[in-house]
């Protein structure tokens, strides 16, 4: 165990539909961020949370947002989903003065039917 | 921008070989570079990184990479496989301003382990 959470493990859902992916990052730290990991695209940084805020940004669709909660939880959500969107999302969490020091959790596996 | 380029898709060795996976990078400046194991249906687990000193730097399970800033390169090595390695390997180099930061990876390299 990573100590990085991630739920669901598993989704399907159809196209056009809305899915909210979870992330409890490790204690204590404050930075998360997000990955999609497809075959076509490989592993592709989406957006990064620190503390509450938005710090930087990937290639992250329009149709896809985030959030960290007060508790440091982050939330994904994906809406008017595509086949495309198929792909593994990964979480990572680091802690301040581990730089880089990320931590994955073992990801969300959504398929697009 | 940065990019990260894994030459190999597939390589396959037999147990107790040595074992040599490339990447070549491309940043602007000092890079931060790392090495991740995916094994099937996990989340990625760091090997190694590099920030700075040593150029050979060692990692977990037995793993090692060099940095050659001359060629852009932190090729990963381990000097005898066991099965248990087979796994996709990916190669990344981490960018930074403040307490922005992202990583981006190369394509990743399959390992298939023959016994």
């Amino acid at each position: 165990d990573s100590g990085v959470t991630q739920t669901p493990k598993h989704l399907i859902t159809a196209t056009g539909q809305r899915v909210t992916l979870r992330c409890s990052p490790r204690s204590g730290d404050l930075s998360v961020y997000w990955y999609q990991q497809s075959l076509d695209q490989g592993l592709q940084f989406l957006i990064q949370y620190y503390n509450g805020e938005e710090r930087a940004k990937g290639n992250i669709l329009e149709r896809f947002s985030a959030q960290q909660f007060p508790d440091l939880h982050s939330e994904l959500n994906l809406s008017s989903l595509e086949l495309g969107d198929s792909a593994l999302y990964f979480c990572a969490s680091s802690g301040r003065g581990r730089m880089f020091g990320y931590t994955f959790g073992s990801g969300t596996r959504l398929t697009v039917v | 921008a940065q990019s990260v380029t894994q030459p190999d898709i597939h390589i396959t060795v037999s147990e107790g070989a040595s074992l040599e996976l490339r990447c070549n990078y491309s940043y602007g400046a000092t890079p931060y570079l790392f090495w991740y194991v995916q094994s099937p249906g996990q989340g990625l687990q760091l090997l190694l990184k590099y920030f700075s000193g040593d150029t050979l730097v060692q990692g977990i399970k037995g793993f090692e990479a060099e940095f050659k800033r001359s060629q852009s390169s932190f090729n990963l090595r381990k000097p005898s496989v066991h099965w248990s390695d087979a796994a996709e390997y990916f190669c990344a180099v981490g960018s930074y301003t403040g307490t922005a930061s992202k990583l981006t990876f190369g394509t990743g390299t399959r390992l298939q382990v023959t016994l």
